[in-house]
């Protein structure tokens, strides 16, 4: 099973630069995640999705726009890249119907902006 | 403020001993969990163990126990026998209520184990 894949691994992008990031599963899960991790201050939510066609902002939405056109693939999008989102984003997701179920995590971007 | 708070930035232990790892959090919901995960060197989030603001018992997966000490708002993360391995971050982290489920995290203990 591959679980939560993200697409790319690794970018470097410049101001003003935009870009997707891909996030998919294959667990049928309703729910999907974008954080981000900065260094000391753990994962941050910045959208989230609670089935296809419904997104919803998080602690840190600004500068990010998503999409859940398809139950299994979840997009963040950078219109206007800016240093301050240089940061390790991570995509999540989880099933419904059981209050203890963890999230499960894809491998994570890393994404500088110069 | 704060949801959850883990003071230790960093932790050390010696091979084969058991190791704390120290998590408070704040919420006035009476439904809520508590998730441990582990994120060693190479990036990914493995999930450790969850509490259940409800359970009657304390958590244990493996070596991992959680010991919830539900008046003074703690979670902690115990690893006995820990081992090389076990160096890594440990992120401890809350949902509120019985919705679609939001996680807030805590900044992390990085724990470095030595032979």
């Amino acid at each position: 099973n591959a679980g939560v894949t993200q697409t790319p691994k690794f970018r470097v992008l410049k101001t003003g630069q935009s870009m997707t990031l891909l996030c998919a599963q294959d667990m049928n899960h309703e729910y999907m995640y974008w954080y981000r991790q900065d260094p000391g201050m753990g994962l941050r939510l910045i959208h989230y999705s609670v089935g296809e066609g419904t997104t919803a902002k998080g602690e840190v939405p600004d500068g990010y726009n998503v999409s859940r056109l398809k139950k299994q693939n979840f997009l963040l999008g950078l219109e206007s890249a800016a240093p301050s989102q240089t940061s390790v984003y991570f995509c999540a997701s989880k099933q419904t119907g059981t209050r203890g179920a963890e999230q499960y995590f894809g491998p994570g971007t890393r994404l500088t902006v110069t | 403020a704060q949801k959850i708070t883990q003071t230790q930035p960093g932790m050390f232990v010696q091979e084969k001993e058991a190791v704390t790892l120290d998590c408070t959090y704040d919420t006035s919901d009476p439904s809520y969990g508590l998730f441990w995960y582990k994120q060693p060197s190479s990036g990914e989030m493995i999930f450790l163990i969850y509490q259940g603001s409800y359970d009657q018992q304390n958590a244990t997966e493996g070596r991992y126990s959680l010991n919830f000490q539900k008046a003074r708002k703690s979670a902690n993360l115990v690893i006995s026998a820990s081992q090389l391995g076990d160096s890594a971050m440990y992120f401890c982290a809350m949902r509120e209520g019985q919705g679609f489920q939001k996680l807030v995290f805590g900044t992390g203990t990085r724990l470095l184990v030595s032979p």
